[in-house]
């Protein structure tokens, strides 16, 4: 089935240091969402991306949606130890329901 | 305020018995879908239920049974067919299917 590839799979940084996730797929995508896990929590939605080359921000956070729509990323500028946790892409490939990615984890030192 | 409830929240099974995990919801979603989460996975999707009185098998459906007797409920069966039922469950609704899943808290089911 369809599948979506998010890597890297874990990622450790200095607190105030970048971080970016990438999301791949093989085939064109209607849409991609990304979630956020919190350690021990449930995925809470963050952002839906629609268009070609789409880029939208949530303060620290920049999402970006592929010219091709088959890939996109979540970037976050200047981490803070409120951003650990794991970070899911999804993406509906055209039935209606999403197809999450493996996920990554971030760690933050202090 | 509208969400989505799973019970319990914590849940421990002998080996050979069935085990009903609730999940309830008040935003007036016509869309449920069950995940399984092993540590350190994704989310892989079990079932979920476009309207009610209706359902479909997801990527792991073996093992498991749901109904959809009411908009606002979607319990899982785990049953005693499923090989290795530890796990975290959660429970997720939307609108249309599409846009922005509602996750509940979610069910940590152990087998001893």
């Amino acid at each position: 089935g369809q599948q979506v590839m998010q890597i890297p799979q874990y990622q450790h940084v200095q607190e105030g240091e970048d971080f970016t996730t990438y999301c791949n797929s093989s085939t064109t995508l209607s849409n991609i969402q990304w979630y956020k896990q919190r350690p021990g929590g449930h995925p809470v939605f963050l952002i839906q991306l629609v268009k070609s080359g789409e880029v939208k921000k949530q303060k620290r956070l920049t999402f970006q949606f592929g010219e091709a729509k088959k890939n996109s990323s979540l970037h976050i500028t200047a981490t803070q130890t409120t951003d650990v946790g794991t970070y899911f892409c999804a993406a509906l490939p055209g039935a209606q329901k999403l197809v999450f990615g493996q996920g990554t984890r971030l760690t933050i030192n202090p | 305020d509208g969400g989505i409830t799973q019970s319990p929240k914590y849940l421990f099974r002998k080996e050979g018995q069935n085990v009903t995990l609730s999940c309830e919801q008040n935003l007036n979603h016509d869309a449920m879908y069950w995940y399984r989460q092993d540590p350190g996975q994704g989310l892989r999707l079990i079932y979920y239920s476009q309207i009610v009185n209706d359902f479909q098998k997801g990527d792991i459906a073996e093992g498991y049974s749901v109904s959809r007797e009411k908009k606002e409920s979607f319990p899982l069966t785990v049953t005693s067919a499923q090989k290795n039922p530890t796990a975290f469950y959660l429970c997720a609704s939307s609108h249309d299917g599409g846009y922005g899943y509602t996750f509940g808290s979610g069910t940590r089911l152990t087998v001893v």
